[in-house]
């Protein structure tokens, strides 16, 4: 079973708004990543949050971590139309290199 | 770096024929993953190696798959036969175990259709 679950599946916003997507997942963390997905292509790594973390920052992006939840939330804000894409999260357990991804969310920019 | 790279990058086959897909990690990285992607199942992890040797492989569906790495820059997942569900993109990824990050690196895919 999906150890991470993306909410919503999909969303769509106006070019400019900010989007945010949430994963919540089942078991205890070493870390938490979030990957992008254009269309055909692989995975890209967006950002990591470590269980010891809150909250990170890189550009655009933010990203919050609560581990009492078991929760992440990632933040684009002023998005743009090529952030159109799917975001996953994956979470990698300790003592582990498995990473174990989420469902997803479709993202949909509208310029 | 060129990073990951997969061939082919599409594959039609015919039901029952022996597909191979191959991968060559980033150089100098020590695991590899081969993950498979479906609509219905989403992400899936099937195999990892680390050092080549494979470490997880509950993730293979039957023994009509099977993956080896005979060295540090090459791997290939093979299915035999192969069967109509066993369409979908399949992704090698890379990492250096190790470091405090663990960010996997994908290839572009090999997208495989099964008739």
């Amino acid at each position: 079973s999906q150890q991470g679950e993306e909410d919503p599946q999909a969303l769509s916003i106006q070019e400019g708004e900010n989007a945010t997507m949430n994963c919540s997942y089942k078991t205890s963390i070493n870390n938490l990543q979030w990957y992008r997905q254009n269309s055909g292509r692989g995975l890209v790594h967006l950002i990591l949050i470590r269980s010891n973390e809150r909250e990170k920052h890189s550009g655009r992006l933010r990203v919050t971590l609560d581990t009492s939840k078991k929760s992440s939330s990632l933040l684009i804000t002023a998005s743009r139309a090529a952030d159109t894409a799917s975001y996953f999260c994956a979470t990698l357990n300790f003592g582990n290199e498995k990473l174990t991804f989420g469902t997803g969310t479709r993202l949909t920019i509208i310029p | 770096d060129a990073g990951v790279i997969q061939s082919p990058r599409h594959e039609v086959t015919e039901m029952g024929q022996e597909v191979t897909l191959r991968c060559k990690p980033i150089s100098g990285h020590n695991s590899l993953f081969w993950y498979r992607q479906t609509m219905m199942r989403g992400l899936e992890l099937l195999i990892y190696f680390n050092n080549n040797v494979p470490i997880d492989d509950s993730g293979m569906p039957e023994d009509r798959f099977s993956a080896k790495m005979p060295n540090a820059s090459f791997s290939t997942l093979k299915i035999q036969p192969s069967e109509p569900r066993d369409s979908a993109v399949y992704f090698c990824a890379s990492s250096f175990a190790g470091e405090v990050t663990d960010t996997q690196y994908f290839g572009p895919g090999t997208r495989l259709t099964v008739l």
